[in-house]
């Protein structure tokens, strides 16, 4: 099975920040890894698919980046309605393993 | 618009059986793989099962197999998690979601609003 490997756990930061979540496959995952945004007693949401692209109507200050297995969420000046929980998973194969989580907080 | 609904979710004593659904609609059913998500009290995401869209394949966790069993009725746009011998790790909040397309990497791109899951005696 692939390992997610997510870092860090949690993260406190200010309105106007710029955060980098990092996710690491245990092996090649091409770029198969997408990103997801859980809030408080919802579901998640898709932001960004395929290491990269984001999803339509997802606010531009989020971006994901790819090198090798190691995949990076970024979100370049933090909105009160960013904080929240962020997932990365694998979608190369099964079974479609989710990393840990970060917790946003501020 | 598109939607998943879940539905079924309720208290059951560890050992015992419970079938929880998940209705689809504004979208061509039959075209996707459909999975279930779970996330027990505070903890993380964990992918459970999946189904391909004619139903022929599936996929489970480990943490499940030979224990759930994933089916869908495609004339009824719904899929099913039969979920038997459960034990207290298993509560949880039951997602349902659509797998995308090959275009959009396979993300899980539409969510239900889950159904909680509690094994307990």
């Amino acid at each position: 099975d692939i390992q997610m490997t997510q870092s860090p756990s949690s993260l406190s930061a200010s309105v106007g920040d710029r955060v980098t979540i990092t996710c690491r496959a245990s092996q090649s995952i091409s770029r198969y890894l997408n990103w997801y945004q859980q809030k408080p007693g919802k579901a998640p949401k898709l932001l960004i698919y395929a290491a990269s692209s984001l999803l339509s109507g997802v606010p531009s200050r989020f971006s994901g980046s790819a090198s090798g297995t190691d995949f990076t969420l970024t979100i370049s000046s933090l909105q009160p309605e960013d904080f929240a929980t962020y997932y990365c998973q694998q979608s190369y194969s099964s079974p479609y393993t989710f990393g840990q989580g970060t917790k946003l907080e501020i | 618009e598109v939607q998943l609904l879940e539905s079924g979710g309720g208290l059951v004593q560890p050992g015992g059986s419970l079938r929880i659904s998940c209705a689809a609609s504004g979208f061509t059913f039959s075209n996707y793989v459909m999975s279930w998500v779970r996330q027990a009290p505070g903890k993380g995401l964990e992918w459970v099962s999946a189904i391909s869209g004619g139903g022929g394949s599936t996929y489970y966790a480990d943490s499940v197999k030979g224990r759930f069993t994933i089916s869908r009725d495609n004339s009824k746009n719904t899929v099913y998690l039969q979920m038997n011998s459960l034990r207290a790790e298993d509560t949880a909040v039951y997602y349902c979601a659509r797998r995308s397309s090959a275009e959009t990497g396979y993300a899980f791109d539409i969510w239900g609003q889950g159904t909680m899951v509690t094994v307990s005696s």
